[in-house]
C-alpha cells in the first residue's frame, strides 16, 4: 500500500523562527492530508491537497503538493508557542478506504 | 454537531475483563474508523466501516471486535486483552472513505493490567 516518509522526526525552534516538515512517497499520491495533534490531544484535520503543484495557505501555515504528486510540505512562518504539537501527513485511498499516516514531526517552540 | 464523541475517556481493565468502547457522530458521515495509537507513534488503522458494513480489518486480533449498530454509532468490544494493547484508541468519521478530512474523537486511553 501507499506509504509516506516524513522528516524531520523532531524540530526545536525559537519562537518567531520558521518551521517546515516534509512528506515523501515513492509512488504518485491521489491526495495528501495534514493533521495536527497537540500533546495529550487527538489528530485535528488541517487540510487536504489533491492537485499537482497545489499551494494552500491558512494564516501562517502554507501547504504544498509537489508537481509529481510524490511529495508535500507544511511550512509555518514565525512560529508561536501555540504551534507546539505533532504534525502528520496522511495518504487516503477512496478505493481501499484507508488513511495511512506518516511518522509525524514533533515541533517544540521555545518562548 | 461537528464532533465525534468517545466514551469512556479512560479505561483500566484486567486481562480477563470484557469492556466496550463507544463512538458517536451526528454529522451524517457514512464512513467510520477505529485507530490505535501508541505513545510517540502515528495512529494505526484497525477497522473501516462504510455504510455500516465492515470494509477493512487490518489483521486485528480477534480479541478486538468492532460493531456498527447504526450509521451514527461505532463500538469496539474488548476481551482478553494483553498489556501491550494499552494505547489510545481513536474513533474517526468522514464523508467518504479514505478521502476528505477525518474528524477524530478525543479517544479512549486504555490501560490493560
Amino acid at each position: 500500500g501507499q506509504q509516506v516518509m516524513q522528516i524531520p522526526q523532531y524540530q526545536h525552534v525559537q519562537e518567531g523562527e520558521d518551521f517546515t516538515t516534509y512528506c515523501n512517497s515513492s509512488t504518485t499520491l491521489s491526495n495528501i492530508q495534514w493533521y495536527k495533534q497537540r500533546p495529550g490531544g487527538h489528530p485535528v484535520f488541517l487540510i487536504q491537497l489533491v492537485k499537482s503543484g497545489e499551494v494552500k495557505k491558512q494564516k501562517r501555515l502554507t501547504f504544498q503538493f509537489g508537481e509529481a504528486k510524490k511529495n508535500s510540505s507544511l511550512h509555518i512562518t514565525a512560529t508561536q508557542t501555540t504551534d507546539v504539537g505533532t504534525y502528520f501527513c496522511a495518504v487516503g485511498s477512496s478505493n481501499t478506504g484507508k488513511l495511512i499516516f506518516g511518522q509525524g514531526t514533533t515541533l517544540q517552540v521555545k518562548p | 454537531d461537528t464532533e465525534v464523541t468517545q466514551t469512556p475517556k479512560h479505561l483500566v481493565m484486567g486481562m480477563t475483563n470484557k469492556k466496550s468502547l463507544k463512538c458517536e457522530q451526528h454529522m451524517g458521515h457514512r464512513a467510520m474508523y477505529w485507530y490505535k495509537q501508541k505513545a510517540k507513534k502515528p495512529p494505526e488503522l484497525m477497522f473501516v466501516y462504510s455504510y455500516e458494513k465492515l470494509s477493512i480489518n487490518e489483521s486485528v486480533p480477534s480479541r478486538f471486535s468492532p460493531e456498527c449498530p447504526n450509521s451514527s454509532l461505532l463500538n469496539l468490544h474488548l476481551h482478553a486483552l494483553q498489556p501491550e494493547d494499552s494505547a489510545l484508541y481513536l474513533c474517526a468519521s468522514s464523508h467518504g472513505q479514505g478521502t476528505y478530512g477525518y474528524t477524530f474523537g478525543s479517544g479512549t486511553r486504555l490501560t490493560v493490567v
